[in-house]
């Protein structure tokens, strides 16, 4: 069976550090992989996804940005951070498009 | 462009009542998916449902189901007899038929159901 897992699950991080964050799935082969960004009381937004190896689409400009260096695995980086991007940071795959997407746990950030 | 509203943004309710979840969406595309999923406590997304739009017919999981109208744009979910667990954020997301950003998911803003005992 697939899963997905996504580290570390909470974090903080002073203004001005660089970020971090992975997201590994398994059981699965070339899935479409997302970052999402949750903010206090809001719903979700998309940051990022990516269809394969080394190919990233940004969704929104901001002071992310995210890699795909192996098949299953997907990073969101910063060099950085700013107060403004503290959240809850979820990772997400789908087999293909217009099917149902499994999300990780997520990471809630806050940037002190 | 997809659109999901969910005006109801906090809903309280005491355990066995039933509780129905508003979701209404915009798009110009004749073929879509809506989907629900449910965020407890921990923060996880939990994949509910999934429903293309040339399937109105209604469907029922448990204690749970989901009233599909094309009329009137809306996909409503029902809780019947609320337990605590159910307690949690429900989201209802769009997203249309293709490839690249138009099909990705478009999620309403949530409803937090708190499910008293």
């Amino acid at each position: 069976s697939q899963t997905i897992h996504q580290w570390p699950a909470t974090l903080v991080q002073p203004v001005g550090s660089p970020l971090s964050l992975e997201c590994t799935v398994e059981g699965t082969s070339n899935p479409n992989l997302y970052w999402y960004r949750q903010a206090a009381g809001r719903g979700l937004q998309l940051l990022f996804y990516s269809v394969g190896i080394g190919q990233i689409s940004s969704e929104v400009p901001q002071n992310l940005s995210a890699s795909r260096p192996q098949d299953r695995q997907f990073i969101l980086s910063s060099k950085k951070l700013l107060l403004s991007d503290s959240g809850f940071y979820l990772c997400a795959w789908t087999q293909g498009w217009n099917t149902e997407a499994f999300f990780g746990q997520g990471t809630r950030l806050t940037v002190v | 462009a997809q659109k999901v509203t969910q005006a109801q943004t906090e809903i309280s309710v005491v355990e066995k009542e039933d509780v129905t979840l508003d979701c209404v969406y915009e798009t110009r595309d004749t073929t879509y998916y809506l989907f629900w999923y449910k965020q407890p406590p921990s923060g996880e997304l939990v994949f509910l449902i999934r429903r293309n739009s040339f399937d109105e017919q209604n469907e029922i999981s448990g204690r749970y189901s989901w009233n599909f109208q094309k009329s009137t744009s809306s996909f409503n979910f029902t809780i019947t007899a609320s337990q605590v667990v159910d307690s949690a954020v429900y989201f209802c997301a769009l997203s249309e038929v293709g490839t690249g950003a138009n099909s990705k998911l478009t999620f309403g803003k949530g409803i937090t159901l708190s499910v008293r005992p």
